[in-house]
């Protein structure tokens, strides 16, 4: 069974730091990973959604890497500030049904200004 | 509609009640799944549907949840008879292919129960 774990739970940095968030999964044989972001209260905001054939996908000051054969991915946060404060989330799919989506429990994140 | 709507988005109510979540996903999305998160621990998947079909409902947590999917669109999630337990933040998603797709999250519903 998929097991994905975030290491640490918790994170705060001062703003204009450059950071990485780690995510790894035991089992290397996924379709994709998903790296989500949630506000307080809110629901889940997709970030980045990276194929299995992808090494790294980036949007804005946000890059998401995979390594398959490690199990991990990683989440690199450039110029950080602020509002970059929420948990993040990642998800990996090992197939089959929707049940084959496993999230990880998040990192806490706290840009301090 | 331009997101995931889900309602209502904070449920009071009594042990023993039922109640009714609704999600609203992104049109044209053909997946939809609902999620459990309480409070300090991850997303527990429940349910997905893919058109109107929910193939696995093994994932939900007593037979007092059930939840049906009509017109490719709306879905209801229902819990019968209220637990203290069942207190949670019930999540919905929605993806225009199955899990393969970028998941849209909506705002959640949260539910208390006395």
């Amino acid at each position: 069974k998929q097991e994905v774990t975030q290491i640490p739970a918790a994170l705060s940095v001062p703003e204009g730091e450059n950071l990485v968030l780690n995510c790894s999964f035991t089992d290397s044989a996924i379709y994709n990973l998903q790296w989500f972001r949630q506000d307080p209260g809110k629901g889940l905001t997709s970030l980045l959604l990276i194929q299995s054939s992808q090494r790294e996908q980036t949007s804005g000051r946000l890059n998401a890497s995979l390594d398959k054969s490690s199990g991990r991915s990683t989440l690199y946060i450039a110029a950080s500030q602020p509002g970059d404060s929420a948990t993040y989330l990642c998800a990996a799919y090992s197939g089959g049904g929707a049940d084959g989506l496993t999230f990880g429990k998040g990192t806490h994140l706290i840009i301090q200004p | 509609g331009a997101g995931v709507s889900q309602s209502p988005s904070n449920k009071v109510t009594e042990k023993g009640k039922d109640v009714e979540l609704r999600c609203d996903p992104i049109s044209g999305h053909t997946a939809l799944y609902w999620y459990r998160q309480s409070l300090g621990q991850g997303l527990e998947f429940l349910i997905y549907f893919q058109g109107n079909s929910a193939p696995d409902k093994s994932g939900l947590p007593s037979d007092r949840f059930s939840a049906e999917r009509t017109g490719g669109s709306v879905s209801t999630l229902t819990i019968q008879r209220t637990q203290q337990e069942d207190s949670a933040v019930y999540l919905c998603a929605s993806s225009l292919v199955l899990v393969t797709g970028e998941l849209f999250f909506g705002e959640g519903s949260r539910l208390t129960v006395l």
